[in-house]
């Protein structure tokens, strides 16, 4: 099956700063999402993103599918926007998630 | 509708008694999935419908485990004569085609 990797594995920020993170896959998808998980575990949808540029506020997402990668971008993080980032991909029946990052964002 | 719905919301049992979780999805979606998330680890895939049809099943699904989907809405997914290592959240998604999954807040399973 499909491998997802994701990186950082953790990152702390000071509030105010920019980041970026990375998934790549092991081979081609069909779909690519990105999601953040809150406190309560819920996973609340950020971008569906298998090709191309999206921006919503303060967060865009990029994905190259010709070379397996996709980015999100945080832009003038806040402390909300702390907890864990997770990609997952796949075909148009199973979808693999990475094992996601750990993002904590201090005042 | 307001999204995709799982009851109950959190679950503790005893090892070896058998229990059941529901999945609202969203009404227009047909397809539908279930995962389990333990702390520290993304989510795993577990089963997927494509209406009332379970079309894919992993292999983490041992044949304690059960899904349907009948009629294509709802979904069930029961686990007999619960094991300590059964304790995870169990997320079910919804999907129409080129829309991307949408989740339920979970059914956190605690089995003692």
């Amino acid at each position: 099956g499909i491998q997802v990797e994701q990186s950082p594995p953790d990152l702390i920020l000071q509030e105010g700063a920019n980041s970026t993170l990375r998934c790549n896959f092991s081979d081609s998808v069909n779909n690519l999402q990105w999601f953040h998980q809150n406190p309560w575990g819920q996973l609340i949808n950020l971008f569906y993103i298998p090709s191309g540029t999206k921006q919503n506020g303060r967060l865009s997402a990029t994905t190259v599918a010709t070379e397996r990668y996709s980015l999100l971008y945080i832009s003038s993080s806040q402390t909300t926007d702390s907890g864990v980032y997770f990609c997952a991909g796949g075909g148009y029946q199973k979808v693999t998630f990475g094992i996601g990052t750990k993002l904590q964002v201090i005042p | 509708d307001t999204g995709v719905s799982q009851n109950p919301r959190h679950k503790i049992t005893k090892r070896g008694q058998n229990v059941t979780f529901r999945c609202d999805p969203i009404s227009e979606h047909n397809r539908l999935y279930w995962y389990r998330q333990t702390l520290g680890q993304g989510p795993e895939f577990l089963t997927y419908f494509q209406n009332e049809a379970q079309l894919e099943k992993s292999r983490l699904l041992s044949d304690r485990f059960s899904a349907e989907r009948p009629k294509g809405s709802f979904s069930t997914l029961e686990i007999q004569r619960t094991e300590q290592g059964d304790s995870a959240m169990y997320l079910c998604a919804s999907l129409v085609g080129g829309s991307g999954a949408f989740f339920g807040q979970g059914t956190r399973l605690t089995v003692v």
